[in-house]
């Protein structure tokens, strides 16, 4: 059973450019949570979908991030006209059920905005 | 809303042990949670306290004492290896009761 992958580990963009962060939950689960973390602090939440559905978006800035978790495929969090402060590491967990007794991450996307 | 303090940096020396303090104030609480994240990799699950009272898992112990808002996690004959970022983290009572994560303490263990 393999865990959360999240690809790619490292992404390049330019300021202006689009970045698109995927992330597949492990197997069986439903709920996928997304945080960011810059360097030298902590992860804070970005957004919680389930399947089809944005449950929770209140750490997402309202304009030029959007994320979605279509009924197949991974969850992709959208960063669209990258700035240089958009440079963090992205983490994705996933849940089996909606009361998150333990998150499991997955290793992260490294976006760095040059 | 969710308010979560750690130190931010701590050091130890191999062998000893060392208590990495958090405290919280919430406007709901289903759980506190301890991971720990090396440098450049994921957060790992290390405990998870629902309860007051102590959980012991090997070298490490979490404590909770919900009426006073306060976690510690207890990190016993310290070895290199555990030089790491030590994340506290608090479960909400909100649609989907997401973790909410302090801003993590880096701890250092010196031989």
């Amino acid at each position: 059973n393999a865990g959360v992958m999240q690809n790619p580990r490292h992404l390049v963009r330019r300021r202006g450019q689009e970045a698109r962060l995927r992330c597949s939950p492990m197997k069986g689960h439903s709920h996928v949570y997304w945080y960011r973390q810059l360097p030298e602090e902590g992860l804070k939440f970005m957004v919680y979908l389930q399947k089809e559905n944005i449950i929770d978006e209140s750490g997402m800035p309202k304009e030029r991030f959007s994320a979605e978790f279509p009924k197949e495929g991974p969850s992709i969090l959208r960063i669209q006209q990258v700035v240089r402060g958009d440079s963090a590491a992205y983490f994705c967990a996933s849940s089996p059920l909606d009361i998150l007794t333990e998150a499991f991450f997955g290793q992260g996307t490294r976006l760095t905005v040059v | 809303g969710q308010n979560i303090d750690q130190p931010t940096e701590m050091t130890a020396t191999e062998g000893a042990i060392v208590q990495i303090n958090c405290t919280y104030q919430t406007s709901g609480f289903n759980g506190l949670f301890w991971y720990q994240q090396h440098a450049g990799e994921a957060p790992t699950f290390l405990s998870y306290n629902v309860l007051d009272g102590l959980e012991e898992k090997g070298r490490f112990s979490s404590f909770l004492s919900r009426s006073k808002g306060y976690s510690y996690l207890l990190l016993k004959e310290l070895q290199m290896k555990d030089s790491a970022s030590y994340l506290c983290a608090v479960r909400g009572s909100e649609a989907g009761n997401m973790l909410t994560f302090g801003g993590g303490t880096r701890l250092m263990v010196k031989p």
